[in-house]
């Protein structure tokens, strides 16, 4: 089962920073969190990860609360092209380091 | 530049027959995952491998098996095609160790009639 849980939909104007939730209270030490998009039906794309501290790259910012029990990514300025679902996934380390996923966060690109 | 590559990508098939996906991945990888895709259940889990020779059931692996002969392939099979595994097929791979991203092919669509 997921270890996560995020909002079904999302809206966001296009130019406008996109913050996307995750709940994760069950996280463990040594799990990473993860997030990856699905654009249409193509394969997921990596985004970003992190363990304890806030990562950037040039994609998006992942914000971890100290807690580690939910997390934020940060899409700086959305284009219509960052319409796709968006993955939050917490890697479980004690059965074999598998990425699970759950259903995602459909995030929409107004004009 | 190194790739992770399906094939076919599209297939249809009929009720009872075998089935064999193709995965090949060129980053030397040691893990490699299938994932099936359904609408409303995300990606789920069918098999991974962390090696050569090594392979272990996921979430859903019922009517699908692996086997890992070389680094670079994980061919995923359906020993007898049920409707039920009309799906979208992912494979991904990733180096050892729990920091590290998963790359993701371009998925399989098959048909199972």
């Amino acid at each position: 089962d997921a270890k996560t849980t995020q909002p079904p939909s999302m809206d966001c104007a296009e130019g406008r920073a996109a913050n996307l939730p995750c709940n994760h209270s069950t996280i463990s030490g040594n799990e990473y969190v993860y997030w990856y998009r699905q654009i249409h039906s193509q394969g997921p794309q990596y985004i970003i990860h992190g363990l304890k501290n806030n990562e950037t790259n040039e994609m998006a910012s992942l914000i971890i609360t100290e807690d580690r029990k939910s997390s934020t990514l940060i899409l700086p300025h959305a284009t219509l092209r960052d319409t796709a679902v968006y993955y939050c996934i917490v890697r479980v380390a004690n059965t074999g380091n598998q990425f699970y996923f759950g259903t995602g966060t459909s995030l929409t690109v107004i004009p | 530049d190194a790739e992770i590559t399906q094939s076919p990508r599209h297939k249809i098939t009929e009720t009872g027959r075998q089935v064999t996906l193709a995965c090949h991945q060129t980053w030397n990888h040691n893990n490699m995952f299938w994932y099936r895709q359904d609408l409303g259940h995300g990606l789920r889990l069918i098999h991974y491998s962390y090696g050569v020779q090594d392979t272990n059931k996921g979430e859903v692996s019922d009517g699908y098996s692996v086997s890992r002969s070389n680094t670079e392939d994980l061919p995923l099979t359906l020993e007898s095609a049920a409707s039920s595994q009309t799906s979208v097929y992912f494979c991904a791979s990733s180096e050892s160790g729990i920091g590290t991203e998963a790359f993701f092919g371009q998925g399989t669509r098959l048909t199972v009639v």
